[in-house]
Formats: structure tokens, sequence, C-alpha cells
């Protein structure tokens, strides 16, 4: 079974639209991360949520809104899409045990392409 | 700005060489240092990680040598292997209320040839 889950694995879609990324973990931790790759493999983190609570926020256009249901999934929202959004965007997801804390799970990754 | 400074860019070692991936970092609050692993199409992976009271780390063919006065760490991968060849990222993480924060330098991307 896959620890950490995205969908869709690749996303192309035009400037303006609007579109979800969606991402699920069965290891039963309590915070789930984004992350963006650029194209030089520069990793940001985003957002990150712990039990559905929002306590990460750097620096992102409000374009972009996570959303999490529930505390094993953790989805992002992108309005009006931008040529500088393309990039691959990665969930993780952590315990909350000492021994757990201290290692993130990512999941497989979104390629996302904005024409 | 960039909080952690990673070189070089890119490496080529010989099959059972030494890699030599080093970092630097500036925020003394960073109370864990964790290098990632990551193949081409996948997400990163951790694989080893050091805490800054701890000078070295090794397990298996990974070493992380740690400086805390010069604010420097590296990794060491002994023995390389084709099947080392990906992009290394050190990491420095901020661990508090049972999450962590990671800062990822810019990565290294290591080839290991026959």
């Amino acid at each position: 079974d896959t620890a950490v889950s995205q969908t869709p694995k690749y996303l192309v879609t035009q400037m303006g639209n609007d579109k979800s990324i969606k991402c699920e973990q069965n290891l039963g931790h309590d915070t789930m991360y984004w992350y963006k790759q650029d194209s030089k493999k520069f990793l940001k983190i985003m957002f990150s949520y712990n039990n559905k609570e929002l306590i990460i926020n750097e620096t992102v256009p409000n374009r972009f809104s996570p959303k999490s249901p529930d505390k094993a999934h953790l989805n992002l929202h992108i309005n009006s899409l931008e040529l500088g959004d393309s990039a691959v965007y990665f969930c993780a997801s952590s315990g909350r045990d000492p021994g757990q804390i201290y290692e993130q799970y990512f999941g497989p990754g979104t390629r996302l392409t904005v024409t | 700005q960039q909080q952690v400074k990673q070189s070089p860019q890119s490496l080529i070692v010989q099959k059972g060489g030494i890699s030599i991936i080093n970092c630097a970092y500036e925020n003394t609050a960073f109370d864990y240092f964790p290098w990632y692993q990551q193949f081409p199409g996948k997400g990163p992976a951790l694989l080893i990680a050091i805490r800054p009271d701890v000078s070295e780390k090794k397990e298996g063919r990974f070493t992380i040598s740690f400086n805390k006065s010069a604010k420097q760490f590296s990794l060491h991968i002994m023995d390389s292997q084709p099947g080392d060849s990906a992009t290394y990222f050190c990491a420095a993480s901020i661990i508090s209320g049972g999450y962590q924060k990671v800062t990822f330098g810019t990565g290294t991307k290591l080839q290991v040839i026959p």
C-alpha cells in the first residue's frame, strides 16, 4: 500500500484555470505538508496542517488554498493558474510521536504544467 | 535569502570513490539536520539525519559530519555505487509542537560512473 499518495500525477492546464491536487496518507500521521519543487529542483515548503489546523503558511500567493477535510487528507486548490506555477508539487506527512516527528514521508509528486 | 547553502551543484564520482556534499546554515535555531535522497520521478526520502549535539553519525556507507561552531555539515558517501546516483538535499529544520519545518538546500545531483 502506498503510504502517501497524490492525484493526479500529471496535470496540464491553461493559464487562468483553477485546479486541485489531492493528497492522502495512510500512515496515521497528524501532520501533512505541501512543498513546491521548481525547475531547478529547489524544494520549498508552502503549507502544513496539524490535525486539520493550519500551522505553517509560507509566503505563497493567496491563489493557493490548502484544505484538510480530515487528518489523512490535504488538498491543494490553485486559482487563476499562472505560467510560474508550473512545478512539481509534493505532499508529505509526519507523525507526532517523538520517533515519528523526525521523518517526513513524501508522496510521488504532481507535475503541474501551465501553458 | 537562502538559509541553507549546499555545494556542489553536481558531482561525478567513480564507482568505489567517496562522494562529499557540503552544507552551511545561518539560523542557530535549527535543531535537526536531515539529508534526503531523491531519485528521478520520485519524492525525496530521508537518508540519514543528525542532531546538533552530535559531531558525527554513520549509517552504513553514509556519514554526516557536523560542525556546530562553523555552522556547517557534510555528507560522505563511502564506496559510492551507481545505485547512489540521485539528487541529495541537505536540510535544516525546527521541530516544534509536534511538527517539523524543514528548510532544504539547493540539492546536489550525484552521478556515480562505473
